[in-house]
């Protein structure tokens, strides 16, 4: 299997509800991060995993938390949801191996709206 | 936050011209990294430079890179009407955790 698959791609919820994001990576791609896009900026790093263990964090609360499974898939849940945090997430994968071109490959994302 | 500061925010040129963005960066870094994004859509990996070179090649894309100076730019050469998209530089401080600025909109007029 090949590419970043991200679910759904647009989702509207209301300000205090709960949501999960879900990301199919690539076979062998044991490093995966959370991105969050918001209009006009650049991604913003929200945590990273690898082999299923949380190896890195950005500036984001604890109501952002995720999990990363054996299969390659991975979530990010977001509770408590406010109207900041609208924007586009983006999931990512990366290969260990030193013969990959030390890129990620992104998903398609999913565009989330709290109203 | 964001590491540092790309320049031009938007850039509009005609086809067949060269495009020429840069980006300035706060920390030291592992490696620095060009993406490309449509339309607010997903992100695709164009090149990356690791912090002990200074110039990289790929197709019709040059990477600079002056640690020195945390500064690096993209070349694009001969450019085409399916350039359009926003250009991000990321830079890879540690274990891949990749800190973008804010891009470059390039538009390619045909």
């Amino acid at each position: 299997e090949t590419g970043v698959t991200q679910s759904p791609t647009h989702l509207i919820k209301t300000r205090g509800q709960q949501v999960t994001l879900r990301c199919s990576s690539q076979s062998g791609h044991n490093t995966v991060s959370w991105y969050q896009q918001a209009l006009g900026q650049g991604p913003q790093f929200i945590f990273q995993y690898y082999r299923e263990e949380e190896n890195g964090r950005g500036n984001f609360p604890p109501r952002f938390s995720g999990l990363q499974f054996p299969n390659y898939s991975s979530e990010l849940n977001v509770n408590a949801l406010e109207l900041d945090d609208s924007a586009l997430y983006l999931c990512a994968s990366r290969s260990d191996s030193i013969l990959g071109n030390g890129g990620y490959t992104f998903g398609s994302g999913t565009r989330l709206t709290v109203v | 936050s964001q590491q540092g500061e790309e320049d031009p925010q938007a850039l509009s040129i005609q086809e067949g011209e060269n495009a020429t963005m840069n980006c300035s960066y706060k920390t030291s870094i592992n490696n620095l990294q060009w993406y490309r994004q449509n339309s607010g859509r997903g992100l695709v990996h164009l090149i990356l430079i690791r912090s002990n070179e200074r110039e990289k090649h790929s197709g019709r894309l040059r990477v600079t890179l002056d640690t020195s100076k945390k500064s690096s730019s993209l070349l694009i050469t001969a450019s085409r009407a399916a350039d359009t998209a926003s250009y991000f530089c990321a830079t890879d401080a540690w274990g891949g955790k990749l800190i973008f600025g804010q891009g470059t909109e390039l538009s390619v007029k045909p």
